[in-house]
This record gives C-alpha cells, sequence and structure tokens, in this order.
C-alpha cells in the first residue's frame, strides 16, 4: 500500500520560472493538503483541497500560487515567477476523510530551492 | 486561532535513557485532536502518537508516551529507553475536532531537535 508520493523530491528554479509540485494521496485518500515548511520552521496549512474542490486556500498566498485535485493525476501544486523567499520544503499530506481526527499522511516532501 | 509553542529548540539524551519533549498549546476549544510528528534528517513527516482531548488516559505506542495535562493545556512526549534512531526533529501538532470550521488544519509547533549520544 503505498503512501502518499510527492514528486519530485528535489527542484531547482531561477526567479521568474514557474514551479510544478505533484502529489499522489495514498490509496483511498480523497482529501489533499498542502503544508510550507520554511527553514527553522513548523509546517504551515496552505491548502485543503478535495477531488475538483478548493475546499480552504486560505494559507495560500493570494498571488503567484495555486492548486489544483483533478478528478485524474495528482494533486498540483503551482508557483508562478518563483521568488528567492519561495524556497521552501513543501509537503503533501492526505486523509481518507476530513473529520473524526483521522490522521494525515504526509508524503516525503519537495523541497524547492529559488537560485 | 490556535497556537503551539514548543519551548525547547533542542535537546540531547543518551542512549537508552529517558527523554521528555515539551508542548503547549492555546485554544478556546474543549474538543480537539493533539499529535506529536516526527521528521528525521530524510525530512519525512512521520506520526509518531495522537491523543484525543476527550480522552483523560494518556496515548500510549511502544516506548513513546504523552502526558497530557488538558486544564494546563500541556501535551508532552516521552520517550523511553531511546536509541539513536530516534534522533531528529519532534514537531507537536494541534487540530480542532469541531464539526464546524477549519477542523482539518493541523497547526504545528516550531519543532524540537533531539540528539541521542551514544
Amino acid at each position: 500500500n503505498a503512501g502518499v508520493m510527492q514528486n519530485p523530491r528535489h527542484l531547482v528554479r531561477r526567479r521568474g520560472q514557474e514551479a510544478r509540485l505533484r502529489c499522489s494521496p495514498m490509496k483511498g485518500h480523497s482529501h489533499v493538503y498542502w503544508y510550507r515548511q520554511l527553514p527553522e520552521e513548523g509546517l504551515k496549512f496552505m491548502v485543503y483541497l478535495q477531488k475538483e474542490n478548493i475546499i480552504d486556500e486560505s494559507g495560500m498566498p493570494k498571488e503567484r500560487f495555486s492548486a489544483e485535485f483533478p478528478k485524474e493525476g495528482p494533486s498540483i501544486l503551482r508557483i508562478q515567477q518563483v521568488v528567492r523567499g519561495d524556497s521552501a520544503a513543501y509537503f503533501c499530506a492526505s486523509s481518507p476523510l476530513d473529520r473524526g481526527g483521522q490522521p494525515q499522511h504526509f508524503g516525503d516532501g519537495t523541497r524547492l530551492s529559488i537560485l | 486561532a490556535q497556537t503551539v509553542t514548543q519551548s525547547q529548540p533542542e535537546m540531547s539524551v543518551q542512549e537508552a535513557e529517558t527523554v521528555t519533549l515539551s508542548c503547549t498549546y492555546d485554544t478556546s476549544e474543549s474538543d480537539y485532536y493533539l499529535f506529536w510528528y516526527k521528521q528525521p534528517p530524510s525530512r519525512q513527516m512521520i506520526l509518531v502518537i495522537r491523543q484525543e482531548a476527550y480522552k483523560q488516559q494518556n496515548a500510549t505506542e511502544n516506548r513513546f508516551s504523552v502526558n497530557f495535562q488538558k486544564a494546563a493545556k500541556s501535551f508532552s512526549l516521552k520517550i523511553s529507553d531511546s536509541q539513536l534512531g530516534d534522533a531528529a526533529m519532534y514537531f507537536c501538532a494541534y487540530r480542532s475536532a469541531n464539526s464546524g470550521g477549519s477542523n482539518y488544519k493541523l497547526t504545528f509547533g516550531k519543532g524540537t531537535l533531539l540528539t541521542v549520544n551514544p
């Protein structure tokens, strides 16, 4: 039973380029969450998605960032026109339900470095 | 808004000894969940233990146990018989259990880096 799969593990972009981070949830999980971890910090919530729906994007910057979870395929976190401050580890988590204390299972993260 | 505070940026323990990591949180809610996650150098996020606020009994998972003090809003993690593989960053996290609102968000502390000395 494969866990949450994120790719790539490491991504290097130059300022102004686009970064696309992918997340395939665990089998049977229809709820996906993205978190960002800045250096020396804990993870911060960005966005919560269900299939074809964004439920809560309150933690995501209003500009340059977007997320989707299509009917088919992985969830995508897209960052346009990246800047140095976007350098961070981006974690995806999934759960079968969004309540009842169901633990969120995390992927290994994508480390984004901006040159 | 809920906040989670881990007051120990770093801790160290001798192999086979016991160590306790501290966590306090602030909330006005009565029903919630608390978690400890482990992040080894590989940077995975691994769930260590979970506690439901409505349960008085402290959660235990093998060598890991918690001391949950609801009135004091304290949730410490005790690691017994520490092993080299326990060396990692440990994060305390809070999640609301209320049926309305954002009960899916995990709020994390800044973490405690645990070193295990042979």
